[in-house]
């Protein structure tokens, strides 16, 4: 069964911060790895999808990165600001059945401080 | 539609009653999820829907619990007699499903439910 586990569970940092989310998994055949966004009250907006071919994917200020040997993705965000305040999940895809199995970490919430 | 949509967004309700929670996914897309959030939880997968067919419907916590889809499209997620302990977010997420297709899952706002 994967388990999927995310550190730290809460940060805060201030604003213009370099900072990294961690996750990590337990089994490393994956499909695909996916880092959302959650904010108060919402659904889950998707970041950034790192397919288990890839080793890394960019978008913006934010950096996903992915070592499947070691079992784990790391998200980085450069120079962060209040508004990347939010809880950040981690979603990692098992192919099996012919369909993708997603398993989600319990997620690390972030507060930028202005 | 432009997005996932799910509705209510909101609903309450007293211990005992069903309910029934609407997911409406992105145009043309096959797979469906449904994920429960409980306070200060993770994401609890639930059902998984390829077309009108649920061939995975291991993490539906009791059979109070059951959900259909109709047309490959809105599907429908009850819940009988509803507990205290089915408080939750209740999350309708989508995707493609192709032979290469990456499969980016894409959420509805959710469905916050509370029993009474």
């Amino acid at each position: 069964k994967q388990e999927v586990t995310q550190i730290p569970a809460a940060l805060s940092v201030p604003e213009g911060e370099n900072l990294v989310l961690n996750c990590s998994f337990t089994d490393s055949a994956i499909y695909n790895l996916q880092w959302f966004r959650q904010d108060p009250g919402k659904g889950l907006t998707s970041l950034l999808l790192i397919q288990s071919s890839q080793r890394e994917q960019t978008s913006g200020r934010l950096n996903a990165s992915l070592d499947k040997s070691s079992g784990r993705s790391t998200l980085y965000i450069a120079a962060s600001q209040p508004g990347d305040s939010a809880t950040y999940l981690c979603a990692v895809s098992l192919y099996s059945g012919g369909y993708q199995k997603v398993t989600f970490g319990t997620g690390t919430k972030l507060q930028v401080i202005p | 539609g432009a997005g996932v949509s799910q509705s209510p967004s909101n609903k309450v309700t007293e211990k005992g009653k069903d309910v029934e929670l609407r997911c409406d996914p992105i145009s043309g897309h096959t797979a469906l999820y449904w994920y429960r959030q409980s306070l200060g939880q993770g994401l609890e997968f639930l059902i998984y829907f390829q077309g009108n067919s649920a061939p995975d419907k291991s993490g539906l916590p009791s059979d109070r619990f059951s959900a259909e889809r109709t047309g490959g499209s809105v599907s429908t997620l009850t819940i009988q007699r509803t507990q205290q302990e089915d408080s939750a977010v209740y999350l309708c997420a989508s995707s493609t499903k192709g032979r290469w297709s990456n499969e980016k899952l894409f959420f509805g706002s959710g469905t916050q439910l509370s029993v009474l």
